[in-house]
């Protein structure tokens, strides 16, 4: 019973193309997010929502779009996939996002990898 | 803004040896103090965290005391096993507005036989 799942676990593209990267949690929290660390492994969050709305959107390069069909689902999108964006994405989730108590729970890691 | 700072690691320790990771932090009001861990190829879990002046967060053996006075919360256990070794985030959380986590740089344990 995986709390945060993603998928896929591994992506491996080409420079300019597109390619989407999913995150499901069923813990029944009203916030989701979206962090990005890098080969250092510095951990930058990128994107929050909250029941569907954007609530934190950080300095993230427009090719970056986020989508959140549901409170359970937070996509992210990258189109035109550069060098710079290999890294592994982690999507998280919190009870409601609001206090600064909330546990933040992690999915496994997307690893990207632009050649 | 805010900041956490954390030792450089990595850290090598042997079995059964005490371990300290110092983590150091800026922060305009009076946030919540989270230490984190990833496991080799997994997210991170929440390890402990201390939500105001004085507490103490422990867990598995690990333990951390927010200091206000020195705005310090490192991470101490007694005798760090193999099945230790991690990356270790120190991580703070501001109140107001919607949450969000600031992270240290990790600090990587590596406990040998």
């Amino acid at each position: 019973d995986t709390a945060v799942s993603q998928t896929p676990k591994y992506l491996v593209t080409q420079m300019g193309n597109d390619k989407s990267i999913k995150c499901e949690q069923n813990l029944g929290h009203d916030t989701m997010y979206w962090y990005k660390q890098d080969s250092k492994k510095f951990l930058k969050i990128m994107f929050s929502y909250n029941n569907k709305e954007l609530i934190i959107n950080e300095t993230v390069p427009n090719r970056f779009s986020p989508k959140s069909p549901d409170k359970a689902h937070l996509n992210l999108h990258i189109n035109s996939l550069e060098l710079g964006d290999s890294a592994v994405y982690f999507c998280a989730s919190s009870q409601e996002g609001v206090a600064p108590t909330d546990t933040q729970y992690f999915g496994p890691g997307t690893r990207l990898t632009v050649l | 803004g805010d900041s956490v700072t954390q030792m450089e690691g990595p850290v090598t320790l042997s079995e059964e040896a005490f371990l300290t990771i110092n983590c150091t932090y800026t922060a305009t009001g009076y946030p919540s103090l989270f230490w984190y861990v990833q496991y080799p190829g997994e997210g991170l879990q929440l390890l402990l965290k201390a939500t105001k002046a004085d507490d103490k967060g422990s867990n598995k053996g690990f333990e951390a005391t927010y200091r206000k006075e020195t705005t310090s919360f490192h991470l101490e256990k007694g005798s760090v096993q193999v099945s230790d070794s991690a990356v270790y985030f120190c991580a703070l959380s501001e109140s107001g507005g919607y949450q969000k986590v600031t992270f240290g740089t990790g600090t990587k344990l590596q406990v040998i036989p």
